[in-house]
């Protein structure tokens, strides 16, 4: 079974300053994929980012990075440059063939961005 | 917009009844899945289709089932509801089975009174 952890429950932010959000996950098998979501205040889930077990590059997408270290299990979000839009919810979550390549979602992290 | 319409947004209902949610996936996506968000569970998987096929489930109750249609929409049916059961359902497309390309509907908020 995979676990998602993420132990920010949550975290204060300057607005364009650079905010690192921890995920940690278990699992045993080899192949898997790593996913960020946002939720906002408003309730959707806007997908941010994704990284496969297999990628050697970190992934990236705009002020979105995600910080693989597969050895450590981490797969840590970085913002840079926040912006007051970005307070809200974000989650971690993963899948993998074992588990039917459902996705198993972290608790969530809060980011408040401030002024 | 994602590409993945649920129908209705907003739904309040009472104890015992019964509700339907509709999710219609991304074009060309033959996967849905449905996930329930509660502030006590966090996001928790109940079902998957694939092209028409139940594919996995999960934390589902048995008061729950779901369907896909040969057109791929999809319907989620809450029976006998509970207060416990207001939450925030998610349903999801992906084109295949394999996770990566996941797009969420924006969610059906159900409140039961």
């Amino acid at each position: 079974a995979q676990k998602i952890t993420q132990t920010q429950p949550g975290m204060f932010v300057q607005e364009k300053e650079a905010v690192t959000l921890d995920c940690t996950y278990d699992t045993s098998d080899q192949s898997y994929g790593l996913f960020w979501y946002k939720q906002p205040s408003s309730g959707e889930m806007i997908f941010l980012i994704y990284q496969g077990s297999y990628d050697e590059q970190n992934a990236t997408e705009g002020r979105y990075s995600l910080n693989f270290q597969k050895a450590r299990k981490s797969a840590n979000l970085v913002i840079s440059a926040s912006q007051l839009g970005d307070s809200a919810m974000y989650f971690c979550a993963m899948t993998a063939l074992s588990n039917d390549y459902k996705l198993s979602f972290g608790a969530g992290t809060t980011v408040t961005v401030r002024a | 917009d994602s590409g993945v319409t649920q129908t209705p947004k907003h739904l309040i209902t009472a104890t015992g009844q019964r509700v339907t949610l509709r999710c219609s996936p991304r074009s060309g996506d033959l996967s849905v899945y449905w996930y329930q968000q509660s502030l006590d569970q966090g996001l928790q998987f109940l079902i998957q289709y694939y092209n028409g096929e139940e594919r996995a489930k999960g934390n589902i109750l048995e008061r729950f089932s779901a369907q896909q249609f040969p057109d791929l929409h999809s319907e989620l049916n809450l029976s006998s509801l509970e207060l416990g059961d207001s939450a925030l359902y998610f349903c999801a497309s992906s084109v295949g089975g394999t996770g990566n390309g996941y797009t969420f509907g924006s969610g059906t908020r159900l409140t039961v009174v």
